[in-house]
């Protein structure tokens, strides 16, 4: 079964840029037609989508945060990798890297547990 | 962007039946997705594809989708169901592919 892990800071200085990393297990990231993403939760809130990366690069993201966010993947290390500039206290939440898209239909598969990021100085 | 919207709540007895409603324009014309998140945990697939189950989950939850309006059922709830639940449809063609439900939580009394 595939596992999701999420790593970096969990502390993030207003203005700055957030990064995170999932690493995949089990499986490999470029197999078959999958999607792979990032949805956060803010604390007490629902879950919003952050954006997705396809298998093979093409990218698709939140409008609302589209101007903000870059998402990579890296295929050498089965990771992919989320950045948000310009932080500010409304992108506090718990982060998850979330997928495939492709395995169960079109749900989200599988999630990695969560990383909390807060956003202040 | 696409809107999905669930009740706020539900509450039901143990051995009872609950019913959580996603509602969206022509949401049948969309393939639904349901997760249950309990506290201070990651969200679980429990419906994929408006009625299909992933593997390990209990028959017990299932899934339909016609109109404007989605629907998980939980049969025979448990006091382990409760949780939040989220709808969710994915549509590639969309500016704004994927988006969740507000979210319901399901009280079990």
């Amino acid at each position: 079964q595939l596992q999701l892990q999420e790593s970096g800071p969990g502390l993030v200085k207003p203005s700055e840029t957030l990064s995170l990393t999932c690493t995949v297990s089990g499986g490999s990231i470029s197999s078959s037609s999958y999607y792979w993403g990032w949805i956060r939760q803010p604390p007490g809130k629902g879950l919003e989508w952050i954006g997705s990366i396809y298998y093979s690069g093409s990218t698709y993201y939140n409008p609302s945060l589209k101007s903000r966010v870059t998402i990579s993947v890296d295929t050498s290390k089965n990771q992919f990798s989320l950045k948000l500039s310009s932080v500010t206290a409304a992108d506090t939440a718990v982060y998850y890297c979330a997928g495939p898209v492709g395995y169960y239909g079109l749900g989200i598969a599988f999630w990695g547990q969560g990383t909390l990021v807060t956003v202040s100085s | 962007s696409y809107v999905l919207t669930q009740p706020p709540s539900v509450s039901v007895a143990p051995g009872q039946t609950a019913r959580i409603t996603c509602g969206g324009n022509n949401i049948g014309s969309k393939s639904v997705h349901w997760y249950q998140q309990k506290p201070g945990q990651a969200p679980v697939l429990v419906v994929y594809d408006d009625s299909d189950r992933p593997s390990g989950i209990p028959e017990r939850f299932s899934g339909s989708n016609s109109g404007n309006t989605a629907t998980l059922t939980i049969s025979r709830v448990e006091a382990g169901d409760e949780a939040d639940y989220y709808c969710q449809v994915w549509d590639s063609s969309s500016d704004h592919p994927l988006v969740f439900g507000t979210g319901t939580k399901v009280t079990v009394l």
